[in-house]
């Protein structure tokens, strides 16, 4: 149980294309999700805690603006890089925590390789 | 603010050995939890152990456990009999109240055959 689906895995795109990832929890309800960013070699950065109903909180630093999020139902979190620049390529990872009593740890997407050419 | 140090960026043990992985930590949280992901090629980010911060007695799963110790905010991962499938990237992370986690830099163990 507890399965996080993210699609695209891998995304090659020209500059100056906007770029949608989704996150979706397959068999419960998440009305939190995660956004991390990773380079290669390197930690996840968190990016932006997506609420569902709500405004996203991003962390410091990170564009509002580049990188919009949406949690428009209990299971699905979308994550659109615009008008993305070869300096946005990264890998990009979402998670979630199903709820529960007491504390649920988070489940991870597979990630999705994003590339601008 | 939460922050998480892994010091060693790259680790090497020989199959069956035993390897342990360090990690430090600071928070001034009361509660809070301890992860360890393991993250090989294919990054795909895999929850190894968890301990929860009240509990005194350290954390195992199978051949993986920790040695956690509270007062100094420490959280080491031992692998035992290690074997090449345990060769990935590793990181610490630390969950607070807020839900959020805080990563280490995490360290890329390799095992020799």
């Amino acid at each position: 149980g507890a399965v996080v689906s993210q699609h695209p895995s891998w995304v090659i795109c020209k500059s100056g294309t906007s770029v949608k990832i989704e996150c979706r929890s397959l068999d419960f309800q998440a009305t939190t999700m995660f956004w991390y960013r990773q380079f290669p070699k390197k930690s996840l950065m968190l990016m932006a805690t997506s609420n569902e109903g709500s405004k996203a909180t991003y962390e410091q630093g990170v564009e509002k603006d580049k990188f919009l999020i949406n949690h428009a139902s209990l299971t699905l979190s979308t994550l659109t890089v615009t008008s993305a620049h070869p300096e946005d390529s990264s890998f990009y990872i979402c998670s979630a925590f199903p709820p529960g009593q007491g504390y649920q740890p988070q489940h991870f997407g597979d990630g999705t390789r994003l590339s601008i050419l | 603010a939460q922050t998480v140090t892994q010091s060693q960026p790259e680790m090497s043990v020989q199959e069956a050995e035993t390897v342990t992985l360090s990690c430090t930590y600071d928070t001034s949280e009361s509660d809070y939890y301890l992860f360890w992901y393991k993250q090989p090629p294919s990054r795909q980010m895999i929850l190894v152990i968890r301990q929860e911060a009240y509990k005194q007695q350290n954390a195992t799963e199978n051949r993986f456990s920790v040695n956690f110790q509270k007062a100094a905010k420490s959280f080491s991962l031992k692998i035992s009999d290690s074997q090449l499938g345990d060769a990935a990237m590793y990181f610490c992370a630390l969950c607070g109240a807020n839900s959020k986690l805080t990563f280490g830099k995490g360290i890329t163990l390799s095992v020799r055959p």
